[in-house]
């Protein structure tokens, strides 16, 4: 069980191109969802926080209308790089916990995406 | 907010030694610490996780201590094997699905055969 869908896996687009990625769990709720952003040997760093049936809060320094995120339903969550360029190039990752359990923990991640761009 | 101090950041040990790896917090409201093993290219996992009510937790080979008072836990992983090998992040959080977990910068442990 809490199993984290996360699509596509890897990205490869030309600068200026506008990339979705899509979060589900699979076999739970999740009326919240994270957001990650991980450079190569570095730590994940919280880009925003994604609430269902409304607006997501981003953590200090991330651009809202650069990173636009989507939580539309309590199983899918959706972050859009809008007018990507090359220093968004890297690993994005995201994690839900199921809202169902006792405590809500933990996080199950999804296999995040390898954003590449050209 | 919560800053998560993890160390050392790389670890090498012979197969079969022990490894340890230490995390300081700083919310005294923290009260949920999860371990991450993370291969490369892959997602972090989950590999055994403590909450505040408990000062000591074990899964077969990996443990997990817990100094609330300190704010201070540790990943113990004894017998190591190659296997081990990957990068290994310390978070806490307070319970609660939307309290965002604070990661720990990693430790990259290197288990030599």
């Amino acid at each position: 069980g809490a199993v984290v869908s996360q699509h596509p896996s890897w990205v490869i687009c030309k600068s200026g191109t506008s990339v979705k990625i899509e979060c589900r769990s699979l076999d739970f709720q999740a009326t919240t969802m994270f957001w990650y952003r991980q450079f190569p040997k570095q730590s994940l760093m919280l880009m925003a926080t994604s609430n269902e049936g409304s607006k997501a809060t981003y953590e200090q320094g991330v651009e809202k209308d650069k990173f636009l995120i989507n939580h539309a339903s309590l199983t899918l969550s959706t972050l859009t790089v809008t007018s990507a360029h090359p220093e968004d190039s890297s690993f994005y990752i995201c994690s839900a916990s199921n809202t169902g359990r006792p405590n809500n923990q933990p996080q199950h991640f999804g296999d995040g995406t390898r954003l590449s761009i050209l | 907010g919560e800053n998560v101090e993890q160390h050392p950041s790389t670890l090498s040990v012979q197969e079969g030694d022990s490894a340890v790896i230490k995390c300081t917090y700083s919310d005294s409201a923290s009260n949920y610490f999860p371990w991450y093993k993370q291969e490369l290219g892959k997602r972090p996992q989950l590999i055994i996780d403590i909450r505040s009510n408990v000062g000591e937790k074990k899964d077969q080979r990996i443990a997990v201590t817990l100094n609330k008072t300190a704010k201070h836990f540790s990943l113990h992983i004894t017998e190591t094997q190659p296997e081990d090998s990957a990068v290994y992040f310390c978070a806490a959080s307070q319970q609660g699905g939307y309290q965002k977990v604070t990661f720990g910068i990693g430790t990259k442990l290197q288990v030599i055969p």
